[in-house]
C-alpha cells in the first residue's frame, strides 16, 4: 500500500481484556514506531523497532503492554489485562530507518475503548 | 527537562490572515524539531522542520522561527487558508533518541 495501515480503526473491550493492535508499515521501511495518543495531547512514544528488534522500548508504561515485530515488517502491539486508562489512540508510524530524523509516515491509528 | 510547551492551545484566524503557534523547551540536548499537522481522523504529517544551526525556514507559506538562547521556536503559517484548520504540534528529538511532542494547538480558520 502507499501508507502506513492500521487495524483495527476502532477497539472497543472491557476492563480485563486482552487486545492486539496491527501496523503495516511501509514496505522497505525498516524503522516503526508506536506512540499512543491521549485526547487532546500530542503522541507519545511507547517503542521503536529497527528491522526486528525492540531498539528502544522505553515508552512502555508497564508490563502490560508488548509489541513484536517478528519478520521485520507488520508489528503487532498487544496489551493485556486493559484498564480503562489505556483508552486512547495507538498510532504506528515507519520510517526509512537510517536516520533517527528520517521522516516518520504515521498511520491513522486505532481508536481504543476500555469500558 | 524532556517536555516541550505549545501555545496557544487553541487559535482562530480569518482566512487571510496570520497563524502563529509557540513552542518552548528546556532541555539544550534537542537538536531536531519538527511541527507536523494532523487532521481529524488521520495521523500527524511532517510539515517543516528546522535545525538549531538555523534562525528560520520557509516552505511555501508556512515558516519556522528559531531562537536557540530562548530555547523557543514558532510555526507562522501566511495567508491562512480553512484548508489549513488542523490541529498543530511541534516535536522536539535528540539525535539517535526518540521524539518528544507539545500538547498541540488546533487551528480554525475562518472563511
Amino acid at each position: 500500500g502507499a501508507g502506513v495501515s492500521q487495524t483495527p480503526s476502532n477497539k472497543v473491550t472491557e476492563k480485563g481484556k486482552y487486545v492486539e493492535l496491527r501496523c503495516d508499515p511501509i514496505s522497505g521501511h525498516t524503522a516503526l514506531y508506536w506512540y499512543r495518543q491521549s485526547l487532546g495531547q500530542g503522541p507519545e512514544f511507547l517503542i521503536y523497532f529497527q528491522g526486528t528488534g525492540a531498539a528502544d522500548d522505553s515508552g512502555l508504561p508497564n508490563d502490560r503492554f508488548f509489541a513484536v515485530r517478528p519478520e521485520g515488517s507488520v508489528s503487532t502491539l498487544k496489551i493485556q489485562r486493559t484498564e480503562r486508562g489505556d483508552s486512547a489512540v495507538y498510532l504506528c508510524a515507519s520510517s526509512l530507518g537510517q536516520l533517527s530524523t528520517d521522516t516518520q509516515y504515521f498511520g491513522p491509528g486505532t481508536r481504543l475503548t476500555v469500558l | 527537562q524532556q517536555q516541550v510547551k505549545q501555545s496557544p492551545q487553541s487559535l482562530i484566524v480569518q482566512k487571510g490572515g496570520i497563524s502563529i503557534i509557540n513552542c518552548a523547551y528546556e532541555n539544550t540536548a534537542f537538536d531536531y524539531f519538527p511541527w507536523y499537522q494532523q487532521f481529524p481522523g488521520k495521523g500527524p504529517a511532517l510539515l517543516i522542520a528546522i535545525r538549531p544551526d538555523v534562525s528560520e525556514k520557509k516552505e511555501g507559506r508556512f515558516t519556522i522561527s528559531f531562537n536557540k538562547s530562548a530555547k523557543q521556536f514558532s510555526l507562522h503559517i501566511m495567508d491562512s487558508q480553512p484548508g489549513d484548520s488542523a490541529t498543530y504540534f511541534c516535536a522536539a528529538l535528540i539525535y539517535g533518541q526518540n521524539f518528544v511532542f507539545g500538547p498541540g494547538t488546533r487551528l480554525s480558520v475562518l472563511p
